[in-house]
């Protein structure tokens, strides 16, 4: 069974600043899809930024980058020039690129940004 | 946009009372799946859908059940109420995997605080 890990519970970043955020993942899987979403006070959760795992290039989207090293299993977001509304629950997901379409979530990583 | 929306926002319950939670998308997903949200366990999987009348198993379906009579509705159904069920319940939604991970990503609902007393 795959596993993620988010081993920040909390994290806190000026704003304008550039913050990383970890994530972890354990499978036997050659082939998957990492995510990270977010979910604001109001509690809608929403897609971030995506990255298939047989792409070498990372992901960009606007300030969010990730950093995939598929060899360490290590999956970080990188949020660039840090905002007040970037501040929510961030998770880092799994997913099987074949079969069962479930994700695999993380525990989460309160992001705080200080004015 | 898509539009994933979840019946109640707050719901509260006895111990042993029988409890539907209803979710309904308008994008024409064939994909429908309950988490359940918990402080410092992230998300796990309860049950999920990919057809009307089918379901699978997720990490956690102990306890609950599921129904998908119209392919826009999936409800989570807790059969007899108890304490340790109390959380936050979300639904998602999604295109049965095609091959496109951007037409593949889950769409969330707001989600349903449920507490049982």
């Amino acid at each position: 069974a795959q596993t993620v890990t988010q081993s920040q519970p909390e994290m806190s970043v000026q704003e304008a600043e550039t913050v990383t955020l970890s994530c972890t993942y354990d499978t036997s899987e050659s082939d998957y899809y990492l995510f990270w979403y977010k979910q604001p006070p109001s509690r809608q959760m929403i897609l971030v930024i995506r990255q298939e795992a047989y792409k070498q290039q990372n992901a960009t989207e606007n300030r969010f980058s990730v950093n995939f090293q598929k060899a360490a299993k290590s999956f970080s977001l990188k949020i660039s020039d840090s905002q007040l509304g970037d501040a929510a629950m961030y998770f880092c997901a799994y997913r099987s690129r074949f079969g069962n379409e479930k994700l695999t979530f993380g525990t989460g990583t309160r992001l705080t940004i200080i004015p | 946009d898509v539009k994933v929306t979840q019946s109640s926002r707050y719901l509260v319950k006895r111990t042993g009372e029988k409890v539907f939670l209803e979710c309904v998308q308008d994008m024409d997903h064939e994909n429908m799946f309950w988490y359940r949200q918990d402080p410092g366990l992230g998300l796990r999987l309860i049950y999920f859908s990919y057809d009307v009348k089918m379901k699978e198993k997720g990490d956690i379906p102990e306890g609950y059940s599921v129904s998908r009579e119209k392919k826009e509705r999936f409800s989570l159904i807790l059969e007899s109420a108890s304490t340790n069920q109390t959380s936050m319940y979300l639904c998602a939604s999604s295109f049965l995997t095609s091959g496109n991970l951007r037409r593949d990503t889950q769409y969330f609902g707001p989600g349903t605080r449920l507490t049982v007393l």
